[in-house]
């Protein structure tokens, strides 16, 4: 079965300042998705990044980018520029596509951005 | 906000009863999963629709059961509530063809509540 580690509870950043939020997976399949997801307090899961695991090279959403590194099994998201708007819990998530589309998401990442 | 509906919002159930949550997919979407999400977790893996049967499954017992529609819509059940059925459930859509393949469109979810 796979894992989602995200290790760090709680993060924070200074407005227009650069963040980096951790996730490591376990896995044991060659072909998978990995996302990360924002989900504002008391509102919808927001889709940010996309990553396939057989792409080497780093997927980037306009100040959203992340650190891929397949053979070390983790998969940062760094967020540029920080803005108010990007305060929310960061979710890690890894699909799976050998087993029907299984998916498992980490425990989230709550990112505070102070003014 | 993605094109993922659901319903109810909210819903207050007691201990024993039975239960019916809806989402309606993103136009174009011909799968749909459906996740468990208790307080301050991630999102957990209940299961997977894809045309009308269904293909991937969590760790949840037979009480939790689903259905999807000829035009891709679909229904979560849970028998026989227990208190810790209570959390929000989400309704994630998808497709399996193009770029955004299994990139998954979350709704904004329903509030379940077992007294």
């Amino acid at each position: 079965a796979q894992t989602v580690t995200q290790s760090q509870p709680e993060m924070s950043v200074q407005e227009a300042e650069t963040v980096t939020l951790s996730c490591t997976y376990d896995t044991s399949e060659s072909d998978y998705y990995l996302f990360w997801y924002k989900q504002p307090p008391s509102r919808q899961m927001i889709l940010v990044i996309r990553q396939e695991a057989y792409k080497q090279q780093n997927a980037t959403e306009n100040r959203f980018s992340v650190n891929f590194q397949k053979a070390a099994k983790s998969f940062s998201l760094k967020i540029s520029d920080s803005q108010l708007g990007d305060a929310a819990m960061y979710f890690c998530a890894y699909i799976s596509l050998t087993n029907a589309g299984k998916s498992t998401f980490g425990d989230g990442t709550t990112l505070t951005v102070k003014p | 906000e993605t094109g993922v509906t659901q319903s109810p919002t909210h819903l207050i159930k007691t201990r024993g009863q039975q239960v019916t949550l809806r989402c309606s997919s993103q136009s174009g979407h011909n799968t749909v999963s459906w996740y468990q999400q208790a307080l301050g977790q991630g999102p957990q893996f209940i299961f997977q629709y894809y045309r009308e049967e269904e293909n991937g499954r969590g760790n949840f017992p037979p009480r939790f059961s689903g259905l999807q529609f000829p035009n891709y819509s679909s229904e979560l059940n849970v028998n026989a509530l227990e208190l810790d059925d209570s959390a929000l459930y989400l309704c994630a859509s998808s497709t399996r063809a193009g770029d955004d393949t299994d990139t998954q469109y979350f709704g904004p979810g329903t509030r379940l509540t077992v007294l």
